[in-house]
């Protein structure tokens, strides 16, 4: 079946340091692909999307690119802040229902200042 | 445009009792779907639900149920309540299924089995 592999954390970095967050998905059909991000205390809300491949999904300083050859969806941010701090999900969506949307495990970003 | 609404935010439950949780979705939206969140398994698809009808289950027992209204408003139910369902349920509505439509979520209810 479809799966998503992110990478594990806890992340701990210092304000302004580079992000990465690395996340793989399964190549079964062909997915839009997903970054959802939880702050204490909220449900999930959007960070960003792409659709297709080559594209690049953009949001408050965050990055991704689709790229289909390798399946990765990693996201990335230049310089992190506190307000970062939260849990992050990769999400393939395969489409036809909400069930087919693949949520990671995962990962958890502690920023210090 | 109000978001999601959940309630209640947080609920306190005996083993062996049932609980209703509700889900409003944002305005026009018809997809709702319920998913349980805990720090061991992560984030589960529970069900989904389009214009009244389920769509797609996830790998729960029948102890876990649900229903939408007209008004595309939903409710989850859970009966004979087991410690291991003390979660976060948090519930999502999205314009459509389509590959990219994303999920609007609500803040989630807690729920606290003892």
């Amino acid at each position: 079946g479809n799966s998503v592999t992110q990478m594990e954390g806890p992340v701990t970095l210092s304000e302004e340091a580079f992000l990465t967050i690395n996340c793989t998905y399964t190549a079964t059909g062909y997915p839009s692909l997903f970054w959802y991000v939880q702050y204490p205390g909220e449900g999930l809300q959007l960070l960003l999307k792409a659709t297709k491949a080559d594209d690049k999904g953009s949001n408050k300083g965050f990055e991704a690119t689709y790229r289909k050859e390798t399946t990765s969806f990693h996201l990335e941010k230049g310089s992190v802040q506190v307000s970062d701090s939260a849990v992050y999900f990769c999400a393939p969506h395969y489409g036809g229902s909400q069930g087919n949307l693949i949520f990671g495990k995962g990962t958890k970003l502690s920023v210090k200042p | 445009k109000a978001g999601v609404t959940q309630t209640p935010r947080y609920l306190i439950k005996t083993r062996g009792q049932q609980v209703t949780l509700s889900c409003s979705p944002i305005s026009g939206h018809r997809s709702v779907s319920w998913y349980q969140q805990t720090p061991g398994q992560g984030l589960q698809f529970l069900f989904e639900y389009f214009s009244e009808t389920q769509r797609n289950k996830g790998n729960f027992p029948g102890r876990f149920s649900g229903r939408q209204f007209s008004n595309s408003r939903s409710e989850m139910n859970v009966s004979t309540l087991e410690l291991g369902d003390s979660a976060l349920y948090l519930c999502a509505s999205s314009l459509a299924t389509f590959r990219d439509s994303p999920l609007h979520f609500g803040n989630g209810t807690r729920l606290t089995v003892t």
